[in-house]
This record gives structure tokens, sequence and C-alpha cells, in this order.
């Protein structure tokens, strides 16, 4: 069956350390996988986009890496701060379609 | 630009009623998605219009479940009747298009069905 697993666990860091947050996919042929932020009461927001021919994309203090082999993607946040507490979801798309699936999620509490 | 509009933000209702949420997308955006998240099963794609056209509604759960797009900047996602499992945050999204581009969420609302 088809299946996104993030982390099951949430995730409690210090300040300062870098956050790394897990995304494995099974049965899925992605064109790309996103990252969104969701913060309590509201909806998801979009952090960063990776396709399936690319390693490694960056953005400020974001990094998120893809490996199609592993059929993983793993998010970091680096010199980690209290607001970036929240919960951070993948997602991605089949390259077969227009669907389009989420994971469960991995809660994040970065501890001042 | 406001972002994407829902309403209600809460919705209680009785079981059998007919609840009906509605969402105002991006204006611009050509893809619109409906989506539904629970603590047990996450975030899920129930329907997606392109051009105010369905083009996926597998998601959906069942007849119960119904939703129209009559113009680009509406669209309305209704449950006819409802049942205490419907009970759930709906998401409303909307993109440029569909395939590699940002999709943007409005708020959400949070249905309870007693």
């Amino acid at each position: 069956s088809q299946k996104i697993e993030q982390n099951s666990e949430a995730l409690n860091i210090q300040e300062g350390k870098t956050a790394t947050l897990t995304c494995n996919y099974t049965n899925y042929s992605p064109a790309y996988l996103q990252w969104y932020r969701q913060d309590p009461g509201r909806g998801p927001v979009f952090l960063l986009l990776i396709r399936e021919n690319e390693k490694e994309k960056r953005k400020e203090r974001l990094k998120v890496t893809f490996d199609t082999t592993l059929k993983q993607s793993l998010f970091h946040i680096t010199a980690s701060q209290p607001a970036d507490s929240a919960t951070y979801l993948c997602a991605l798309e089949e390259n077969t379609g227009n669907q389009f699936y989420f994971g469960t999620g991995t809660s994040l509490t970065v501890i001042p | 630009d406001a972002g994407v509009i829902q309403s209600p933000r809460h919705e209680v209702t009785e079981m059998g009623q007919e609840v009906t949420l509605r969402c105002k997308p991006i204006s611009g955006h050509n893809s619109l998605f409906w989506y539904r998240q629970t603590m047990m099963r996450g975030l899920e794609l129930l329907i997606y219009f392109n051009n105010n056209v369905p083009i996926d509604d597998s998601g959906m759960p069942e007849d119960r479940f119904s939703a129209k797009m009559p113009n680009a900047s509406f669209s309305t996602l209704k449950i006819q009747p409802s049942e205490p499992r419907d009970s759930a945050v709906y998401f409303c999204a909307s993109s440029l298009r569909t395939g590699t581009d940002t999709q943007y969420f409005g708020p959400g609302t949070r249905l309870t069905v007693l």
C-alpha cells in the first residue's frame, strides 16, 4: 500500500541546534516533494519544493534533501529558534497524475 | 491579497443536518483543493478543480459529500446528511495551477457534528 511516513514521535531540541525531520514514502513515484509548516489553528504554509532530479535545496536556515533510491526526504533547520516550533508536513505529487498526498506531520518544539 | 478565505471558521451541527462550507480562492488562481484533516488520518485531499472543473474526486469519502465551483472565485463543500465521523478541520487551498505550484491554504473550518 502507499504510505508517507514522518517521524512518529514529537521532536524536542535545544535552541541553536539543528533539527532534522524525516519523510519516507512507499509505493509512490513522486515528481517532486514539498515541505509545509503548520501552526496550531492555521492552514499549512509552503516552505520548500524539491524535484526528483534535485538532491538538495536550501532557503535561509532550511535545507531539504531528496533521495529517490532511499525513497526519503530530510528536512533540516539549522540554528533552530523557539519560533520554529510547529508541525512540519511533507507532501508529494506523483509523476503519473495530479494526486497530491501529505504525510501526517512531525511536531517540533525548540526549547529556549 | 487577502489570501484564501473560508467560512465559517467554526461549525457545530447535529447529526443528520446539512453542512455547507465555503471557500474563496486567491484571485487569479486556477486550481482549488479541498482537504480534510484529522488526528488519525492527517491531511487528506478530497477533491480538486482546475478552471472550475472537478478533476479528481476520488478522495471524497462517500456520496454524502459534494463539491461545486460555480465560478473562479467561489467553491462549496457540502455534507448531507452529516455524521459525527465527519468532524474534522476542512481546508481549502488554491494555486496558480496544479503541478509544481505552491498551494496556499485557507484558515480552515473546524466542523463538529454532534
